[in-house]
């Protein structure tokens, strides 16, 4: 298996633009995670989905931020409009099962806004 | 609520030892301990689940001591590979709280 797949790995914007991040989880895994990666805040999970519906969205920081899965093999952040405050590494992971399973990461999209 | 790892950085020279230590404030039922290389994207080593359960990964072990609400992440005759930022997390799968992540240099 490819494992998770993240894309573009770079994104650079403006302030105020659209971006949309993509993930493609592992075939089969029916747990799909959300992160965000800064300096000053570590690892936060975002939102995660159970067999593609969205289950707890507590940690997306603002109604800018957006996140859909319209299939078992397909997911998008989006954040519009964008602010320089979102500039970070966000990771997307997925999982087997809730059950003490592992979580595997993609390659994480590093997103500057400017 | 974030679990809190010590040290927040160790260097060491190859063949050395090191403890990083993971503690919380809640009772913990199990711990993820994970390692991120610079630029590339956390890697799983191994999952505790049970109070005073030891696990193993190349030269890496882990104990959980659940009455303390601690584990701790032994780093055994270091090797340049280890060298990396190791995150312990805590909590179901579905709400895993990382902890600040310890930075590891290894040195020839």
């Amino acid at each position: 298996d490819a494992g998770v797949i993240q894309s573009p790995r770079h994104e650079v914007t403006e302030m105020g633009q659209e971006v949309t991040l993509r993930c493609k989880p592992i075939s089969g895994h029916d747990y799909l995670f959300w992160y965000r990666q800064t300096m000053m805040r570590g690892l936060e999970l975002l939102i995660y989905f159970n067999n593609n519906v969205p289950i707890d969205d507590s940690g997306m920081p603002e109604d800018r931020f957006s996140a859909k899965m319209p299939n078992a093999s397909f997911s998008t952040l989006k954040i519009q409009p964008s602010e320089p405050r979102d500039s970070a590494v966000y990771f997307c992971a997925s999982s087997f099962s809730s059950s003490n399973e592992k979580l595997f990461f993609g390659s994480g999209t590093q997103l500057s806004v400017l | 609520q974030q679990p809190v790892q010590s040290p927040q950085a160790v260097i060491l020279r190859e063949g050395e030892d090191a403890v990083i230590n993971c503690s919380s404030s809640k009772a913990l039922y199990s711990v993820h301990w994970y390692r991120q290389k610079h630029g590339e994207a956390p890697v799983f080593l191994m999952i505790l689940l049970k109070g005073g359960e030891q696990k193993g990964h190349e030269k890496i072990s882990a104990s959980f001591n659940e009455k303390k609400q601690q584990s701790s992440l032994y780093l055994t005759a270091s090797q340049l590979s280890y060298s990396g930022t190791y995150f312990c997390g805590t909590g179901p799968l579905e709400e895993l709280q990382f902890g600040a992540g310890t930075q590891v240099v290894v040195t020839p």
